[in-house]
């Protein structure tokens, strides 16, 4: 079965360092997404991604993050300086369409800890 | 602000039983939602969804109810097993592509 994969699974760094989050979507899928699951508490969207362009962001997704899509495949996440708030699961989702018409996919997210 | 939230965080319930999970939405244009399950240390993990046209959905074991007129959401589970132990979520969606997701109940099964 195809599934949404993310690296790394876990992730220390330091305050102020630079972290990239990946994720491999579902092959077919043309929609993809960040979300943020702090410890204890509900997903929070990031960031939607559709034809090479953000179509949506959150207000947590400030100047700090960016995504990418370098390839036909990897779907990145950056922070650019990292602060200790950001520690957080981070989950990659793709859709095969649009989210009002369609399963979101997610991946098994990586934990990041910013020290 | 527009919130999807959940009545109760824990939920305990005897193998065999039936369980039910209640969200509540505020937003009366969300027009589709979802139930997602999340295992310890894994993603969320699709269950089952409904749009706002709708007032129930069946899947295998599980069932979605929708109360628009109170703006309320449940997942019944019939004959809750071990491995249905897990945070659930119901996500709303009322703008674009994003998801809103409530703050979850965690179910626990007890053999």
């Amino acid at each position: 079965e195809p599934e949404v994969t993310q690296t790394p699974s876990h992730q220390v760094t330091q305050m102020g360092q630079e972290v990239i989050l990946r994720c491999v979507p579902i092959s077919n899928h043309l929609y993809f997404y960040w979300y943020r699951q702090i410890l204890g508490q509900k997903v929070e969207f990031l960031v939607s991604f559709y034809n090479n362009e953000i179509s949506e962001k959150s207000e947590i997704f400030d100047d700090q993050f960016s995504v990418e899509r370098p390839d036909g495949s990897n779907f990145t996440l950056k922070i650019r300086s990292t602060k200790l708030e950001d520690s957080a699961m981070y989950f990659c989702a793709s859709s095969e369409e649009a989210s009002g018409t369609g399963e979101l996919f997610f991946g098994e997210g990586s934990r990041l800890t910013v020290l | 602000g527009e919130s999807v939230g959940l009545h109760l965080p824990t939920l305990s319930v005897q193998e065999g039983d039936n369980s039910i999970i209640n969200c509540a939405y505020s937003n009366s244009a969300s027009d589709y939602f979802i139930w997602y399950k999340q295992e310890s240390g894994k993603g969320p993990q699709f269950i089952i969804d409904i749009r706002s046209n709708m007032d129930k959905r069946q899947g295998q074991r599980v069932t979605v109810l929708l109360n628009k007129t109170v703006k309320h959401l449940s997942l019944q589970i019939a004959a809750t097993q071990p491995g249905d132990s897990a945070v659930y979520f119901c996500a709303e969606i009322w703008t674009g592509n994003q998801f809103y997701f409530g703050t979850g109940t965690s179910l626990t099964v007890i053999p």
